[in-house]
């Protein structure tokens, strides 16, 4: 298993470009989770989703959309970047409660995306 | 909405000796989750430890072991015999079970084992 697998890996973007991150995960997880990590802020939640087809805001949600159109996929969409969107972007997925698997509540990551706008 | 407090920005520790890290919440729920994750310059985030709140029993993983105290709202972090590959970013995060949408962090530890 792949496990928590996102795309790009590295960003550059101009203020005003648009890009999205690709996120894929192969657990069968139901919640999926996009977190922003800047220094000495920890994780912050942007949006996530408890299905397909279901997406719900976190804690820093504005300017940045998301879509969940397949359950193992969940794409995180910057329309207009700005320079406050610098930062690494993790996406994250856990099971949903209750599970039949035993000790499987904790949240898998992927490997992070640092991205750089000028 | 839950909150987690790791008050120690930074922590040092000797190689080879013992370092707690902790770390506090607030809650009203009576059923939760509770993890440790690693972080280390790789930036991947790499869970340590868990605990689930309705086990008396402290968790414990080789090296890593917690002091959960649930009326004080406590689950602090034991590293016993640290080793250089320890030094790194550490997160406490609180995952409730009735309302189990959101894992809630704290700001993390930045951990330096000196040689």
């Amino acid at each position: 298993n792949a496990g928590v697998t996102q795309t790009p890996k590295f960003r550059v973007l101009k203020t005003g470009q648009s890009m999205t991150l690709l996120c894929a995960q192969d657990m069968n997880h139901e919640y999926m989770y996009w977190y922003r990590q800047d220094p000495g802020m920890g994780l912050r939640l942007i949006h996530y989703s408890v299905g397909e087809g279901t997406t719900a805001k976190g804690e820093v949600p504005d300017g940045y959309n998301v879509s969940r159109l397949k359950k193992q996929n969940f794409l995180l969409g910057l329309e207009s970047a700005a320079p406050s969107q610098t930062s690494v972007y993790f996406c994250a997925s856990s099971n949903s409660f209750p599970s039949s698997l035993p000790l499987a509540y904790e949240q898998y990551f992927g490997p992070g995306t640092r991205l750089t706008v000028t | 909405a839950q909150t987690v407090t790791q008050s120690q920005p930074e922590m040092s520790v000797q190689e080879a000796e013992t370092v707690t890290l902790s770390c506090t919440y607030d809650t009203s729920e009576s059923d939760y989750y509770l993890f440790w994750y690693k972080q280390p310059p790789s930036r991947q985030m790499i869970l340590v430890i868990r605990q689930e709140a309705y086990k008396q029993q402290n968790a414990t993983e080789n090296r890593f072991s917690v002091n959960f105290q649930k009326a004080a709202k406590s689950f602090s972090l034991k590293i016993s015999d640290s080793q250089l590959g320890d030094a790194a970013m550490y997160f406490c995060a609180y995952r409730a079970t009735n309302t189990g949408n959101q894992f809630y962090f704290g700001t993390g530890t930045s951990l330096t084992v000196i040689p």
